[in-house]
């Protein structure tokens, strides 16, 4: 069976903060796909990042970086410099290379006070 | 380019009415569409699987009979709450993939739409 999980339900930092939201993953699949998608209050899902299984290559994009770890199963996503408008709830995602269900983790609620 | 939009963005109802939701690939031809509940304060739970032309695929614990899901095109998929009750108020949100974008860039992404919040009184 696969799953997600983030076990940070909420963390709140100050603003220029790092943070990391953590993201533990289970499947049975060799090829597979992550996500990481960001849910700010009005409720659109904004894509982040997409990586597939093949590729352990650490990704950075702007103040955005991801750690993916096969070994351990986790895909952690770490926001340099927070700021007030990174407060949102950010999902972690997985689907399997045959079929395109995603399958979400909790979510964790970032807030960031300035 | 790949813009997907829902529509009513919330709707209010009240119990035992039907409501339906529409889900549109602006820019793509969407081949495979999803329905997502949320709850509050919840993740998205996958509800069903539709593909153009063929019967929604639902999952384990979702009404079939309850939640109508038809993908008659390539554009457009709308979901059919029928009878509705205040437990199902939720967030409603569909996504949809183009056979297109998976051929051109080998993208299983998935392109959501801005949700629906429905309230059922």
């Amino acid at each position: 069976a696969q799953k997600v999980t983030q076990a940070q339900t909420e963390i709140s930092v100050v603003e220029k903060e790092d943070v990391t939201l953590d993201c533990v993953y289970e499947t049975r699949d060799t090829t597979y796909y992550l996500f990481w998608y960001k849910q700010p209050p009005s409720g659109e899902l904004v894509f982040l990042i997409r990586r597939n299984s093949f590729d352990e290559q650490n990704e950075i994009s702007g103040r955005y970086s991801w750690n993916f770890q096969k070994s351990t199963s986790s895909f952690n996503f770490t926001i340099t410099a927070s700021q007030v408008v990174d407060s949102a709830v950010y999902f972690c995602a997985l689907s399997s290379y045959n079929t395109d269900k995603l399958i979400f983790g909790t979510g964790t609620r970032l807030q960031v006070f300035p | 380019g790949a813009v997907v939009s829902q529509h009513p963005s919330w709707v209010i109802c009240k119990s035992g009415t039907s409501v339906k939701i529409e889900c549109r690939s602006l820019d793509f031809q969407a081949t495979t569409m999803f329905w997502y509940r949320q709850f509050p304060k919840q993740s998205l739970m996958l509800m069903a699987t539709s593909n153009e032309g063929s019967k929604a695929t639902y999952e384990q614990g979702v009404e079939k009979d309850k939640f109508l899901i038809n993908h008659a095109s390539l554009t457009l998929s709308t979901l059919t709450v029928t009878s509705a009750h205040p437990e199902d108020s939720s967030f409603y949100i569909c996504s949809a993939r183009g056979q297109s974008v998976w051929r051109r860039t080998g993208s299983k992404e998935q392109y959501f739409g801005p949700g629906t919040r429905l309230t059922v009184t």
